[in-house]
């Protein structure tokens, strides 16, 4: 079966261009999270969508945004970027929020802004 | 304020030690703990995971204990292997009703390295 895939791998941008990022969850799921992962640090949470809705969002400003589609997945796109968005962005499924399951992550797509 | 708090930073072993990685949180809205495993480059996959109702769960070389009155929970990796060297990642999932529902609050993580 196949795993959450995330699209592009990479990607490299300036300060202040705006960025999209995809996810595909995994087959039956239809909750994605989506999480910033700096250097060195634990992934945070930036949002969880569930039936396309925003069902939880982190602490994360304004310019960070998402949505899902009807087949459930999801774009999470950042605008005036920053240096400080340079990460690896993570995206995960599952089965609805508070199931039993956890969260399965993709490979992440690394974000450098210059 | 970092909800999950983990610790050593980077751990070092010989092959075949068992290597034990601490969490410890604060609040009692969690329902779940995992444990992720993640290599450089990849996204973090599943490990390990316990309810709160359990005391001790084991898979393979890797066991949780965990202890709910103290709020802490730890990762054995038995007979560890050059492997096994990674970051790893404890996990603890919000189960209160709103935004936090289903949301995983991470630790930062332990470098593990094994060597042989």
């Amino acid at each position: 079966d196949a795993g959450v895939t995330q699209s592009p791998t990479h990607l490299i941008k300036t300060r202040g261009q705006q960025v999209t990022l995809r996810c595909s969850p995994i087959s039956g799921h239809k909750s994605v999270s989506w999480y910033q992962q700096v250097l060195g640090q634990g992934p945070q949470f930036i949002f969880q969508y569930y039936e396309k809705e925003e069902r939880g969002r982190g602490n994360f400003p304004d310019r960070f945004s998402a949505r899902q589609f009807p087949n459930y997945s999801s774009e999470l796109n950042v605008n005036a970027l920053l240096l400080g968005d340079s990460a690896l962005y993570l995206c995960a499924s599952s089965r609805p929020p508070g199931d039993q399951e956890t969260q399965y992550f993709g490979p992440g797509t690394r974000l450098l802004v210059l | 304020q970092q909800q999950v708090k983990q610790s050593p930073q980077s751990l070092i072993v010989q092959k075949g030690g068992i290597p034990i990685i601490n969490c410890a949180y604060e609040n009692t809205a969690f329902d779940y703990f995992p444990w992720y495993q993640q290599f450089p480059g990849k996204g973090p996959a599943l490990l390990i995971a316990i309810r709160p109702d359990v005391s001790e769960k084991k898979e393979g070389r890797f066991t949780i204990s965990f202890n709910k009155s103290a709020k802490q929970f730890s990762l054995h990796i038995m007979d560890s292997q050059p492997g096994d060297s990674a970051t790893y990642f404890c996990a603890a999932r919000g189960a209160d009703r709103g935004s936090t529902l289903g949301r995983l609050y991470f630790g930062r993580g332990t470098q593990l390295t094994v060597w042989p």
